[in-house]
């Protein structure tokens, strides 16, 4: 079974510090990944991919990337209350576009 | 990015009836599209990959004759819920890979189906 484990949450963070998502995954031969933030009732939209180990940074976000400790992480630099939403984070399994997300991680910036 | 359309946004029907979503790519053609379902405060669970002029490919548990995929060109894909339930009431999502060479996926804005 492969899985994609984060933490639920919900993470508050004040506004201007930075947020630290995090999420695991099972299989050792996951080659992309992929952060979505998703707003209340929308559909969600890509933030970041990373593909090799290391720091990838676009913006006020980085994410993080360790292959042989099997997760991927997310940080939000300066986090304002529009950051605010659940992130989820997705695995490619080999090649072959399927994607596998976790459950998300409910943010809350507060004022 | 990309973009990726939905039609309707939102449908409400009757107990027993047959439900048809759209989702079209606007800028690009796409061979491969991806539908999910998304039951509230749960995660995005991926229901079948519709492949144009073949069949679907459906994830295990899903049953293919009640969620009927077509894909009869580069740019449209149709999900048609038949014979709705309450238990199918959910958000419906689809999307298309990127044309790009990598392996990101671009997401339609949802159908909210709710069955009476």
């Amino acid at each position: 079974q492969k899985e994609v484990e984060q933490n639920s949450g919900p993470l508050s963070v004040p506004e201007g510090a930075i947020a630290s998502l995090n999420c695991t995954y099972s299989d050792r031969g996951s080659q992309s990944f992929f952060w979505y933030r998703q707003y209340s009732g929308k559909s969600p939209e890509l933030i970041m991919f990373i593909y090799s180990n290391g720091d990838k940074e676009d913006g006020r976000f980085t994410a993080q990337l360790n292959k042989a400790s099997q997760y991927v992480s997310l940080l939000i630099r300066d986090s304002q209350p529009s950051d605010s939403a659940t992130y989820l984070c997705a695995v490619n399994y080999r090649g072959g576009n399927k994607l596998t997300f976790g459950t998300g991680t409910q943010l809350k910036v507060e004022l | 990015g990309a973009v990726v359309s939905q039609h309707p946004s939102w449908v409400i029907c009757k107990s027993g009836t047959s439900v048809k979503i759209e989702c079209r790519s606007l800028d690009f053609q796409a061979t491969t599209m991806f539908w999910y379902r998304q039951f509230p405060k749960q995660s995005l669970m991926l229901m079948a990959t519709s492949n144009e002029g073949s069949k679907a490919t459906y994830e295990q548990g899903v049953e293919k004759d009640k969620f009927l995929i077509n894909h009869a060109s580069l740019t449209l894909s149709t999900l048609t819920v038949t014979s709705a339930h309450p238990e199918d009431s959910s958000f419906y999502i689809c999307s298309a890979p990127s044309q790009g060479g990598t392996d990101t996926q671009y997401f339609g804005p949802g159908t909210r189906l709710t069955v009476l």
